[in-house]
């Protein structure tokens, strides 16, 4: 089946640094990527959408200067938290969608990011 | 932006059969998911719904009303691995999956 990775899975840094999250699919492509938030015991909440080759599209509510998205290929999206905050510790999730897939609907989830700032 | 709705908590015994409620918000509707996910993991995929009618997939089977915006997602034959939160989903006319905040499902042996 198709197999969405991330890196780091895990990752502390020091408030005021920046942290990149990668988001590879291993063995399909796509042009759309999409990154979530979940805080402790609350659901996924979409942060944005990541476009191959073209800007991400941010939700409402979400800094684009601070989440930076670049989505340079077909089979890699990544996130970067700048200047992190202790508010900003979550896990981060991305998911994509597979290019001419089967399924319309399918969308396959890496296994996420826990970032913790201190 | 989508309303969806659904129990917080959930228990229920090994063995038995459990029903997950969740109402949505029908304006731009495109498909109803329900996701699996343990505690520090990323969800799991168990069903997609845009017709209505019932899916069954195993112990777990979803169904789906788009004039009521409703779907239930039910577990059969309980086990202890089930204990997980179970989140509804609703895809929108941009695509987009949205999520509600999950049901933690507690099983109790």
């Amino acid at each position: 089946g198709a197999v969405v990775s991330q890196h780091p899975s895990w990752v502390i840094c020091k408030s005021g640094t920046s942290v990149k999250i990668e988001c590879r699919s291993l063995d399909f492509q796509a042009t759309t990527m999409f990154w979530y938030r979940q805080f402790p015991k609350q659901s996924l909440m979409l942060m944005a959408t990541s476009n191959e080759g073209s800007k991400a599209t941010y939700e409402q509510g979400v800094e684009k200067d601070k989440f930076l998205i670049n989505h340079a290929s077909l089979t890699l999206s990544t996130l970067t938290v700048t200047s992190a905050h202790p508010e900003d510790s979550s896990f981060y999730i991305c998911s994509a969608n597979p290019l001419g897939g089967n399924n319309s609907y399918e969308q396959y989830f890496g296994p996420g990011t826990r970032l913790t700032v201190t | 932006g989508q309303n969806i709705d659904q129990p917080t908590e959930m228990t229920a015994t090994e063995g038995a059969i459990v029903q997950i409620n969740c109402t949505y918000q029908t304006s731009g509707f495109n498909g109803l998911f329900w996701y699996q996910q343990h505690a520090g993991e990323a969800p799991t995929f168990l069903s997609y719904n845009v017709l209505d009618g019932l899916e069954e997939k195993g112990r777990f089977s979803s169904f789906l009303s788009r004039s009521k915006g409703y779907s239930y997602l039910l577990l059969k034959e309980l086990q202890m691995k089930d204990s997980a939160s179970y989140l509804c989903a609703e895809k929108n006319r941009d695509d987009k999956i949205i999520f509600g905040k999950g049901t933690r499902l507690h099983i109790l042996p």
